[in-house]
């Protein structure tokens, strides 16, 4: 799994499994998450984001789980193809000040997932 | 609907020189924002703007420059580039610069300095 600022770690799954990344944060402030996905040469590509009242978001194929007891987030990937290879980074976000505005997001490190056909 | 575009896509300056990365947003959002990438770490905020007419340092803004030119439009300057500068840069925008507004980033410049 994956703690924002630690090395990057990889996960190998074959294709039609399904995957889990971790992320585990640590600003207890936090309010907002969200997963990104990176090609290789490209920019990270917006997945999926949850609040923090929420514990659970699906999307198409993906599911966010956050459990903020423990601070960690998982992103799972349901039926994975080769075309989910990639880095996959989760982000943080909290206000700056009690207004909420000036908001302040932090990055992971991410993870690498491959996917063997 | 092209999103975040970012030109040029790679640059080679050598110790000194200057140069200026465009970004452009055709998402119609307030806010932009300017990333490094660096191998072992994570995205980190260079400059952002939270809204047209306002710019910010994020955590790393030394040896950059920052220019809101319109809505659309946030370009970074490097007056004197620097080997430490070698980094691929990201631009990205959000509707604004609160929670649940996700950013949006562009493919990156990719910028060697020797």
């Amino acid at each position: 799994g994956e703690s924002v600022g630690l090395h990057l770690p990889t996960l190998s799954v074959q294709e039609g499994d399904n995957s889990i990344i971790n992320c585990a944060y640590s600003n207890s402030a936090s309010d907002y998450f969200i997963w990104y996905k990176q090609e290789s040469g490209k920019g990270p590509q917006f997945i999926i984001d949850i609040r923090s009242n929420m514990d659970k978001r699906q999307g198409q194929r993906v599911t966010v789980l956050l459990n903020k007891t423990v601070k960690h987030l998982s992103l799972q990937i349901a039926a994975t193809q080769p075309g989910d290879s990639a880095v996959y980074f989760c982000a943080e976000g909290a206000s700056k000040n009690s207004g909420g505005s000036n908001y302040k997001l932090t990055f992971g490190k991410g993870t690498l997932l491959t996917v063997n056909p | 609907n092209a999103g975040v575009t970012q030109t040029p896509k790679f640059q080679v300056l050598k110790t000194g020189q200057s140069m200026t990365l465009q970004c452009a947003q055709d998402m119609n959002h307030n806010s932009m924002y300017w990333y490094r990438q660096d191998p072992g770490m994570g995205l980190r905020l260079i400059y952002y703007s939270a809204s047209e007419g306002t710019t910010d340092k994020g955590e790393v803004p030394n040896g950059y420059n920052v220019s809101r030119l319109n809505k659309r439009e946030f370009s970074l300057r490097l007056e004197s580039a620097a080997p430490s500068q070698t980094s691929v840069y990201f631009c990205a925008s959000s509707k604004r610069q609160v929670s649940n507004s996700p950013l949006h980033f562009g493919n990156g410049t990719r910028l060697t300095v020797t």
